[in-house]
C-alpha cells in the first residue's frame, strides 16, 4: 500500500547532540511536509518541500533544518536540540501545492534528555 | 491570517449514540477547504472528512457528516452510531484554495471518548 513512513517512531536524544529523523513515501507526491506536535496542542508546521524548492515558515527556529535528497524521502535535522523541542514530529504529503489532502505519517516522538 | 477554534477541548459519547464536535473559523477569503482529521492515540493522523467552501451541500463519509454553515464559519462534525474505534483525538483544519500554497491551519483539537 502506498503510504508516508517515518523512521524511527521513537528518538531519545541529549540536549545539544544533533538528530535526524526521517520520512519517506511511496505516493510519489510532489509536496513533503514536517509538522511540530507538542503534546495535546494542534500541529504546527515547520516547513514544506515542492518538489526541490524549500519554503520556510516565518517562525520556524533556525535550529531545525531540513533536505530533500530525492521525491521519496525529507529529513529533518534538529541541530542543537533543547528540551522545549521535545514534541511528536509528523511527516505529511500532498500531490501538490494545490492538493486537497495531506497524508500523514505514524510520526517520531523525540525525547531530549 | 485564518484561525480555527475548537471550543470543546473534551467530548464524550455513549456507544452507538451520536455526538457533534464544534470547529469555527475566521478567514477573509471566499474559496477554501475545511477539514476534519482524526488521530488516535499513539496511530497516524488520517483524513475523516472534507468539505469545499463553494459546496452548498454538507459533505458525507458513512457515519460522519458535517454541517458547514458559510455565512458563520462554522464546521461541525457529526459522528452518529458511535464507535470504541472513534476515540481519538479530533482536529478542524482549513487550507487556502487555489493557485496560491494552501498551508493547513488546525484548531486546538477536540479528545474525544467513547463510553461502552
Amino acid at each position: 500500500d502506498a503510504m508516508v513512513i517515518q523512521n524511527p517512531r521513537y528518538q531519545v536524544t541529549q540536549f545539544g547532540k544533533p538528530v535526524t529523523l526521517s520520512c519517506s513515501q511511496t505516493l510519489n507526491h510532489n509536496v513533503m511536509y514536517w509538522y511540530q506536535q507538542k503534546s495535546s496542542q494542534a500541529p504546527k508546521l515547520l516547513f514544506h518541500y515542492y518538489d526541490k524548492d524549500f519554503n520556510n515558515e516565518a517562525d520556524t527556529p533556525d535550529n531545525f533544518q531540513s533536505r530533500r535528497p530525492n521525491t521519496s524521502f525529507c529529513f529533518l535535522d534538529i541541530r542543537s536540540p533543547g528540551l522545549g523541542d521535545a514534541a511528536m514530529y509528523l511527516c505529511a504529503t500532498s500531490r501538490d501545492l494545490q492538493g486537497a489532502e495531506q497524508f500523514f505519517g505514524p510520526g517520531t516522538r523525540l525525547t531530549v534528555l | 491570517a485564518q484561525t480555527v477554534t475548537q471550543s470543546q477541548p473534551e467530548m464524550s459519547v455513549q456507544e452507538a449514540e451520536t455526538v457533534t464536535l464544534s470547529c469555527t473559523y475566521d478567514t477573509s477569503e471566499s474559496d477554501y477547504y475545511l477539514f476534519w482529521y482524526k488521530q488516535p492515540p499513539s496511530r497516524q493522523m488520517i483524513l475523516v472528512i472534507r468539505q469545499e467552501a463553494y459546496k452548498q451541500q454538507n459533505a458525507t463519509e458513512n457515519r460522519f457528516s458535517v454541517n458547514f454553515q458559510k455565512a458563520a464559519k462554522s464546521f461541525s462534525l457529526k459522528i452518529s452510531d458511535s464507535q470504541l474505534g472513534d476515540a481519538a483525538m479530533y482536529f478542524c483544519a482549513y487550507r487556502t484554495r487555489g493557485t496560491s500554497y494552501g498551508k493547513l491551519t488546525f484548531g486546538q483539537g477536540t479528545i474525544l471518548t467513547v463510553h461502552p
